[in-house]
């Protein structure tokens, strides 16, 4: 699986919206981008995913960049709840059936 | 549905001592995963399964042995446990490729 580059730490107040960024530039035309989030002392829970399109969920929005270098997870309005170590994972079109690839993530801090 | 559930919570073994880590999911998920999460670093995949039957090696699977004898069941195994086996263990399962993940609560595993 290609590799993501992500900022180590974000800080956001609460009730506003986070914009979340992912670098993956050596992403390949069949990855899709996977966003999982792992809240304090529990196990990863999937956010959304991706391949070429905008998505939006009940739980977030995916934007992303026009030539799939780059993408942003977007939380609309952050809540205390929503502070935890949030993943960007390439996986191939096969779904990461062999797994995923996770990085150190970026570490959520809300502020209330 | 409970979902994925892990047990033990937590286990202290001491060196060279063995145990089996257990795994149950109730979503008839064909695929199943094992991952280590050792402090500050993301996740790791040890073994995964793709069917009842089915068994395959991820990055880190030195030290570990899994089966998988039905769907819902995927025990993994640490035989002469050693220190660098010390970490937080989580169990995932999906229902094909291309869907999400959903995580257990995870393992906390610490050999002395």
């Amino acid at each position: 699986d290609a590799k993501t580059t992500q900022p180590n730490s974000m800080e956001s107040n609460e009730e506003e919206p986070v914009h979340l960024p992912c670098n993956h530039s050596t992403i390949s035309g069949t990855d899709y981008i996977h966003w999982y989030r792992q809240l304090p002392s529990q196990g990863p829970e999937y956010v959304i995913h991706g391949l070429t399109s905008n998505v939006n969920n009940r739980m977030a929005s995916l934007a992303i960049a026009e030539d799939r270098k780059s993408s942003t997870l977007i939380l609309h309005r952050a809540t205390l709840r929503d502070a935890a170590v949030y993943y960007c994972i390439l996986a191939g079109s096969g779904g990461g059936a062999d797994g995923l690839t996770f990085g150190k993530g970026t570490h959520l801090i809300i502020q209330p | 549905n409970a979902g994925v559930t892990q047990t033990p919570k937590f286990r202290i073994l001491k060196i060279g001592q063995s145990m089996t880590l257990q795994c149950t999911q109730d979503m008839n998920h064909n695929y199943m995963y094992w991952y280590r999460q050792d402090p500050g670093m993301g996740l790791k995949l040890i073994y995964y399964s793709v069917g009842a039957g089915i068994t395959d090696k991820g990055e880190v699977p030195n030290g570990y042995n899994v089966s998988r004898s039905t769907t819902e069941d995927f025990p993994l195994r640490l035989e002469l446990a050693a220190p660098s086996q010390t970490s937080v263990y989580f169990c995932a399962s999906r229902r094909g490729q291309n869907y999400e993940q959903y995580f257990g609560p995870g393992t906390r595993l610490t050999v002395t």
